[in-house]
């Protein structure tokens, strides 16, 4: 069974970079059949969704937080990675990690982390 | 800008059916798959429909998708409504400049 699961610090200062970790275990992430990506939820608001990353490194970012976002990943590990700088208060969220499918233009989320809730605060 | 609007709130009573809808600003519905999910409160997202009417193995039959180009709109219709139907549903799809874009979410009460 497929499971993801995020972590990583739960208060980040403003200005700082937000830096979060997503485990993937039940599936290799170097699978060619999918992708990984992070979406995330300003408390009480609707869902944000951030980027993507493929196995091999290739990206897709929300053209919105492009300039912030660097998403990585280790296979040796089965993990990928998100790191948002700059942050500000309006950065406050859960973060989820999810399985991405992409097939041509099209990308949807069929497995999703528990997420984490990131404050951004002094 | 594309955007994709779904009402705030619907309501309806157990064992009654509910259409949920998600208009598209700009563009024809019909030229980019939909996408529904389903988050209960305290959890996840999971999703319901895909490529605008499948279903994901084991999500009921009573969820359904469909698309109507003379609104511009997606929808999602939930038959038979169950109290732990009760959650929110957000749209989701895509643009030439933004891979991936979600509605604004509708919070369904069963009453």
């Amino acid at each position: 069974q497929l499971q993801l699961q995020e972590s990583g610090p739960g208060l980040v200062k403003p200005s700082e970079t937000l830096s979060l970790t997503c485990t993937v275990s039940g599936d290799s992430i170097s699978s060619n059949d999918y992708h990984w990506g992070w979406i995330r939820q300003p408390p009480g608001k609707g869902l944000e969704w951030i980027g993507n990353i493929y196995s091999r490194g290739s990206t897709y970012y929300n053209p919105s937080l492009k300039s912030r976002v660097t998403i990585s990943v280790d296979t040796s590990k089965n993990q990928f990675s998100l790191k948002l700088s700059s942050v500000t208060a309006a950065d406050t969220a859960v973060y989820y990690c999810a399985r991405t499918i992409v097939v041509i233009t099209l990308h949807y989320f069929d497995y999703w982390g528990q997420g984490t809730l990131v404050t951004v605060s002094s | 800008n594309f955007m994709l609007t779904q009402p705030h709130s619907v309501s309806e009573s157990p064992g009654k059916t509910v259409t949920i809808s998600c208009m598209c600003s700009s563009g024809s519905i019909a030229s980019n798959y939909v996408q529904w999910y389903q988050q209960r409160p305290g959890s996840a997202p999971t999703n319901v429909i895909y490529e605008d009417d499948q279903r994901p193995s084991g999500v009921p039959d009573r969820f359904s998708g469909s698309i109507d180009s003379s609104s511009n709109s997606a929808s999602l219709t939930i038959s038979g409504l169950k109290p732990e139907d009760e959650a929110d549903y957000y749209c989701q799809s895509y643009d030439i400049s933004n891979p991936v874009l979600f509605g604004g979410g509708t919070k369904l009460t069963v009453l």
